[in-house]
């Protein structure tokens, strides 16, 4: 059964960037997508960007676009966020979850990373 | 880009029915949109509820439903249970490679 693990929680000062990854294990890398959503505070899921670890492939939010790159290394299983020129209002928990196309739904998720963008 | 809505709150009674529905803000949802639907409680991840319009993901109780009523995807609960109180979240494909939330439903138990 697959699981997703995302990295630790990060602390930014408004301006910086923000990398967060999210491991694969228990089934193979290529056979799916996967999709980034946040979280602020008390607020609802926002879809950010999806990448496919099979070609690379991605595609972003309008809201997000120029500001968010989605990779992925291969050798470990591992797929990133970068979020670059925080704000406040950046400050969320991040997912990341499996999309398999035979189920077009979000079956699987990460445990989520705060990130906290403060002065 | 075009907004998904859902009812901001609800209650139901403990044994009760409740639907709560998903619509875009302009249009009519169908089953090419591929509603989903997401359980989430205080501190956790989303759940799968519901994909592909109306079918149950693994271990989700057959009280759960969905369907499209009129001009929306909809999520029926039936015979609710106090640990149903939750965040409830649809999904739908915009199309082209997006995806988009709806606002969430927050639904009371009581």
């Amino acid at each position: 059964q697959l699981q997703l693990v995302q990295s630790g929680a990060e602390v930014k000062k408004p301006g910086a960037s923000v990398m967060v990854s999210c491991k694969a294990s228990g089934d193979t890398f290529t056979d799916y997508f996967i999709h980034w959503v946040r979280q602020a505070p008390g607020q609802g899921l926002e879809w950010m960007a999806w990448i496919s670890p099979n070609t690379g492939g991605t595609n972003y939010a309008q809201k997000f676009q120029g500001r968010v790159a989605v990779t992925r290394d291969m050798s470990i299983s591992t797929a990133y966020m970068e979020l670059s020129g925080l704000k406040s209002d950046d400050t969320a928990i991040y997912y990341c979850a499996r999309h398999l196309t035979t189920k077009h739904s979000f079956d699987i998720w990460g445990q989520g990373t705060m990130v906290t963008v403060a002065s | 880009q075009p907004v998904v809505t859902q009812e901001p709150s609800f209650s139901v009674s403990p044994g009760g029915t409740v639907t709560l529905t998903c619509g875009w803000s302009s249009g009519s949802v169908s089953t090419g949109d591929y509603p989903s639907w997401y359980q989430q409680t205080p501190g956790q991840a989303p759940r799968t509820l519901i994909y592909f319009t109306n079918t149950r993901s693994s271990g989700v109780p057959d009280r759960f439903s969905g369907s499209i009523l009129g001009n929306k995807a909809a999520l029926t609960i039936t015979g609710a249970q106090a640990d149903d109180e939750s965040d409830y979240y649809c999904l739908l494909y915009v199309g082209s490679g997006f995806w988009a939330f709806g606002g969430g439903t927050k639904l009371t138990v009581l």
